[in-house]
């Protein structure tokens, strides 16, 4: 089945206490990216991929950290979580969007709580 | 900054009843794409049209794409109480070199009565 897998699913943590949320697709994708969902503030993205080795920044990428070495593969990392990353993520991927068919497949959703 | 941006907000109406979202842009677009979320999950994709595509339709769903005014509408016809989710539009612009970046919008709430 076609899908994309992120965990954790829900993760309660500490302010400054490293963590990694993994996000997975199993459809050969080249485009991968993260989202936070805030209320009010609708989907905003954090960072993109266009394929391995190459991301770029979204519209908010400060505090936030990734890496594609695989393409499968797309983690999210903040190195020292603050209480404004608490949020609802979401990765997506696609095939390179840009004139081709780019429908985004999401995963189910990270609920991050930073206290 | 957000490329598109949907209006109204919130959009409450009664079974049977047509729904009818907007959706406008900033900048030159390749594609521009209507996704559903249900509360607290993933966008799930439903249409997409083509910067060249004027109107398109799948099932119960008629978008339509104003490229000279930047703007998107999302019809939903004959709505059941099942089709109740947040509708957001995303578009795709290139943000420099070989570069594509998805931006979407903050989203209308359609709430259908039963």
């Amino acid at each position: 089945e076609a899908q994309v897998t992120q965990n954790p699913r829900y993760l309660i943590t500490v302010t400054g206490k490293k963590l990694t949320v993994t996000c997975s697709q199993n459809m050969n994708h080249e485009y991968m990216s993260w989202y936070r969902q805030d209320p009010g503030l609708g989907l905003r993205q954090i960072y993109y991929s266009m394929n391995v080795e190459v991301t770029d920044k979204g519209d908010v990428p400060e505090g936030y950290k990734v890496s594609r070495k695989e393409k499968r593969n797309f983690p999210l990392i903040l190195e020292s979580p603050s209480p404004n990353q608490t949020s609802l993520y979401f990765c997506a991927s696609s095939l390179p969007p840009g004139g081709r068919a780019a429908e985004q497949f999401f995963g189910p959703g990270t609920r991050l709580t930073v206290l | 900054s957000q490329q598109g941006e949907e209006d109204p907000q919130a959009l409450s109406i009664q079974e049977g009843e047509n729904a009818t979202m907007n959706c406008s842009y900033k900048t030159s677009i390749n594609n521009l794409q209507w996704y559903r979320q249900n509360s607290g999950r993933g966008l799930v994709h439903l249409i997409l049209i083509r910067s060249n595509e004027r109107e398109k339709h799948s099932g119960r769903l008629r978008v339509t794409l104003d490229t000279s005014k930047k703007s998107s509408s999302l019809l939903i016809t004959a709505s059941r109480a099942a089709d109740t989710a947040s509708y957001f539009c995303a578009t795709d612009a290139n943000s420099g070199g070989s570069n594509y970046k998805l931006t979407f919008g903050k989203g209308t709430l359609l709430t259908v009565n039963p």
